[in-house]
This record gives structure tokens, sequence and C-alpha cells, in this order.
């Protein structure tokens, strides 16, 4: 009850395209939903995060939409640019306790000029 | 603000012998926590601090070990290496545990020979 599954495990899109990202979890105790990109070489920084009581948050080019009762949520990103290539991991957690971040696999994704 | 730094960069050890990481946590983030990120598992928690005590704990064997000082600067270490101890070994650092945000560093890369 305590995965993360993401999807696809590696994406290649044309440069201005729209990739998704999709990640399901189990535990309904989750309820903070971040992802991160992460860079070859560098840790994985802070994209953008989402609190099921809203079904959709944007930050600039990058859009996490949430379905609380599928248990899915995914991240969009508009306008895609090669800068953009790196891999995405989303996580689930639960706000309280001793709950851990539990991640997903990952996605590479390539951005081609 | 500096942000989380860890050191060394870089580590090549021999099978059998032990590890000593460490982590610097933003300047005022007083939990820290310890992740180790493979091809094949992603991202996985190893333990988490907060004032100098173990707060939470992942599935890892009792080679695998930590400690957090009074200045939140934090250790880990693993002892009689083995070859599947090869990983990026990354820290991350919140303010406090349960708040959501965290902000990872660069992870040392080690790798065992």
């Amino acid at each position: 009850q305590q995965q993360v599954k993401q999807s696809p495990q590696s994406l290649i899109v044309q440069k201005g395209g729209i990739p998704i990202i999709n990640c399901a979890y189990e535990n309904t105790a989750f309820d903070y939903f971040p992802w991160y990109q992460q860079f070859p070489g560098k840790g994985p920084a802070l994209l953008i995060a989402i609190r099921p009581d809203v079904s959709e948050k944007k930050e600039g080019r990058f859009t996490i939409s949430f379905n609380k009762s599928a248990k899915q949520f995914s991240l969009h990103i508009m306008d895609s640019q090669p800068g953009d290539s790196a891999t995405y991991f989303c996580a689930g957690k639960k706000a309280s306790g001793t709950y851990k971040y539990i991640f997903g696999t990952g996605t590479r994704l390539k951005v081609l000029a | 603000k500096a942000g989380v730094t860890q050191t060394p960069r870089y580590l090549i050890k021999t099978r059998g012998q032990q590890v000593t990481l460490s982590c610097s946590p933003i300047s005022g983030h007083r939990s820290v926590s310890w992740y180790q990120q493979t091809p094949g598992q992603g991202l996985q928690f190893l333990f988490e601090y907060f004032s100098e005590t173990q707060r939470n704990k992942g599935n890892f064997p009792g080679r695998f070990s930590g400690r957090q000082f009074s200045n939140s600067r934090s250790e880990m270490n693993v002892s009689t290496l083995e070859l599947g101890d090869s990983a990026l070994y990354l820290c991350a650092s919140s303010p406090i545990p349960g708040l959501y945000e965290q902000y990872f560093g660069p992870g040392t890369r080690l790798t065992v020979t």
C-alpha cells in the first residue's frame, strides 16, 4: 500500500510538444504529491507540488493534474524545450507523523530540438 | 542561502571497507533525510534525523547507519561494503519533519569495487 507507480519509463517529444507523465498511488493517507526534476550529476530539485484538495496546479510551463478518486496525478510540461530534458520523479507523502516520501521510479524525458 | 552540501562528491571503495558520507543541510533546516538512488531501484529512503534523533528508517540492513549532530549536520556510514552498495547517496533537508518541501543535495557517488 506504499507504492507510487510512475509511467512511462521514458519519453521522447519534439520541442514544443506536451509530455505527460503519470503516477498512481495506493496509500490514501498521502496528502502531499511533489514532482522532482533531476539532471545528470545533480540531485533532484523540487519542481511543483500539489495537495489533494485541488484538482490542478500550474507553475509556469508545468501543470499537475490530480484525480483523488482515481488516486492518480500527472505532470504536463507545456511548450517543452530541450532544456527540459531530464529525469522526473513523482512522490507521495503523508504530511504528519513519521511517514516518509515514497518515490516513483522516474521518467527519462528527452525533448528534441 | 546556500543549498544542501554533501561531501565527498565521489568515492571509490573496496568490498569489505566502510565509508562515511557527510551532509550539511540548508541553514535553519533541522531535518535531514538520506536516500539511495540506483538505476534499478530508483530513490529509496534510508533514514531521517531530527534533533539528533532518528525518526524514521527505511528497509536497509544494519550496515547502514547514520547520525545527526547538534548543528544539524548529518553523516551516514556504511560498513562492510558490498558491490550492490554502489549508488548515488542523496541527502535532503527540510525545516522540520512533516513540512512538505525537502531540498536535495547533489549527492555522493559511491563506487564499490
